[in-house]
């Protein structure tokens, strides 16, 4: 079956600084990755939406400049938190669609930010 | 603005007892509505319906899809404690253009099952 994988995991980091999580397909070319956040005891919330090759698509309410998004392959999609704070400690789901376009979804990546 | 909404949020059973989840939606361009179990981490996938009336099954879940009431339901026969987990509805509301595939989750019902 379709395999997505994210890293890393979990990180713990300080307020200010980047995080860069990565989501990868692992056995087929995915066309489309979305991204995700899902809150303690809320569901997922898509945030964007990104095309390999061309600028992702932000759900409303999610800045952009604040989230940076590159599909740079068929493979891989990178989400950056930018300057993170403690509001932005959630879970990081992605996932991935190819042909046909079920979504698989990543392990997700847990951010903490102190 | 496309919405789903799945009831109860939360259900405590005893092993042995068959539950059914309910999901209901409003959204534009229907494409096709998706059931995820999850657990600690990411949903795993379990259906996916984009016909009317037609049930899919596996194993002790089976599930289906109403289109003129707008809703589905998830039955799990059976219970076990290893089915305990949050169970998502998702719907694919294909808008089209940069939209393709978006998908809108409902709340979740955190499934409890007592040994």
């Amino acid at each position: 079956g379709a395999v997505v994988s994210q890293h890393p995991s979990w990180v713990i980091c300080k307020s200010g600084t980047s995080v860069k999580i990565e989501c990868r397909s692992l056995d087929f070319q995915a066309t489309t990755m979305f991204w995700y956040r899902q809150f303690p005891k809320q569901s997922l919330m898509l945030m964007a939406t990104s095309n390999e090759g061309s600028k992702a698509t932000y759900e409303q309410g999610v800045e952009k400049d604040k989230f940076l998004i590159n599909h740079a392959s068929l493979t891989l999609s990178t989400l950056t938190v930018t300057s993170a704070h403690p509001e932005d400690s959630s879970f990081y789901i992605c996932s991935a669609s190819g042909n046909p376009d079920t979504q698989y979804f990543g392990p997700g990546t847990r951010l903490t930010v102190l | 603005e496309d919405k789903v909404v799945q009831s109860p949020l939360s259900l405590v059973v005893h092993e042995g007892d068959t539950v059914t989840l309910n999901c209901s939606y409003e959204v534009t361009n229907f494409r096709s509505l998706l059931w995820y179990k999850q657990e600690k981490k990411a949903p795993t996938f379990l259906f996916m319906l984009t016909s009317s009336g037609i049930e899919k099954k596996s194993g002790r879940l089976s599930s289906i899809l109403d289109k003129k009431e707008l809703s589905s339901i998830l039955n799990i026969t059976a219970t076990q404690t290893g089915d305990s987990a949050i169970y998502l509805c998702a719907v694919d509301g294909w808008g089209g253009g940069t939209s393709y595939g978006k998908l809108t989750f409902g709340q979740g019902t955190i499934l409890t099952v007592h040994p």
